[in-house]
């Protein structure tokens, strides 16, 4: 079974502060996805990587960042943590980049930001 | 530019009653659509895929979607609701931009399923 693990399933933070997310898989794909998920909006990309040490932007990249220092291993920081960034993340990963390839999530992590 | 839009954000039927979750999607070109489930508190789990072979696609626990490429629908159907079908459900549009290929949600149907 490939699995994804995201290290919190909710977390709690303050204005201001830095966060990390990490996500880890077990699957040796070379693909792994941010997203967040809001009520209303389905799931939207935050950013991807297609390898190690490569990053691309999604379609709301905007007060994040990402580190892919390892294969296996994908982390989304939050510089300055704000109110509006109170969601659901999402991480997934995939085999190859193909149209029709199936992309895997983790759990999701909730974060708060009061 | 690929989007997805599912028709209706909640679904409400009885037990052992049909199921039908509606999405158009648009694509410039051949696209490859996807149906998701995401059960309360769990990740996102795959239905079924259409990649351009059969148009009638079987997914797992009975779910099964058409596409018609006519009417830019890909509507995800079951003969008889179960308790357990109660979830949110995401249509998906594979989209290639900036030489890469990325997946674009639908907002979500939540569909609840009552005795």
């Amino acid at each position: 079974d490939v699995k994804v693990t995201q290290s919190s399933r909710y977390l709690v933070k303050r204005t201001g502060e830095k966060v990390f997310l990490e996500c880890v898989q077990d699957m040796d794909h070379e693909n792994m996805f941010w997203y967040r998920q809001d009520p209303g909006l389905g799931l939207r990309l935050i950013y991807f990587s297609y390898d190690v040490k490569m990053k691309e932007k999604g379609d709301i990249p905007e007060g994040y960042s990402v580190s892919r220092e390892k294969k296996e291993r994908f982390s989304l920081i939050l510089e300055s943590a704000s109110t509006n960034q109170t969601s659901m993340y999402l991480c997934a990963s995939s085999f190859l980049s193909g149209s029709n390839n199936e992309q895997f999530f983790g759990p999701g992590t909730r974060l708060t930001v009061l | 530019a690929q989007s997805v839009t599912q028709l209706d954000s909640h679904v409400s039927v009885s037990e052992g009653t049909p199921v039908l979750l509606r999405c158009n999607y648009s694509s410039s070109y051949s696209p490859s659509l996807f149906w998701y489930v995401q059960h309360p508190n769990k990740g996102l789990q795959l239905l079924l895929k259409y990649t351009s072979a059969a148009t009638l696609v079987k997914g797992i626990n009975g779910f099964e979607a058409e596409f018609k490429k006519s009417e830019t629908s890909f509507h995800l159907t079951k003969p008889s609701a179960h308790m357990s079908d109660a979830a949110e459900y995401f249509c998906v549009v594979s989209s290639f931009s900036g030489g890469y290929n990325k997946l674009i949600f639908g907002a979500g149907t939540r569909l609840a399923v009552h005795p």
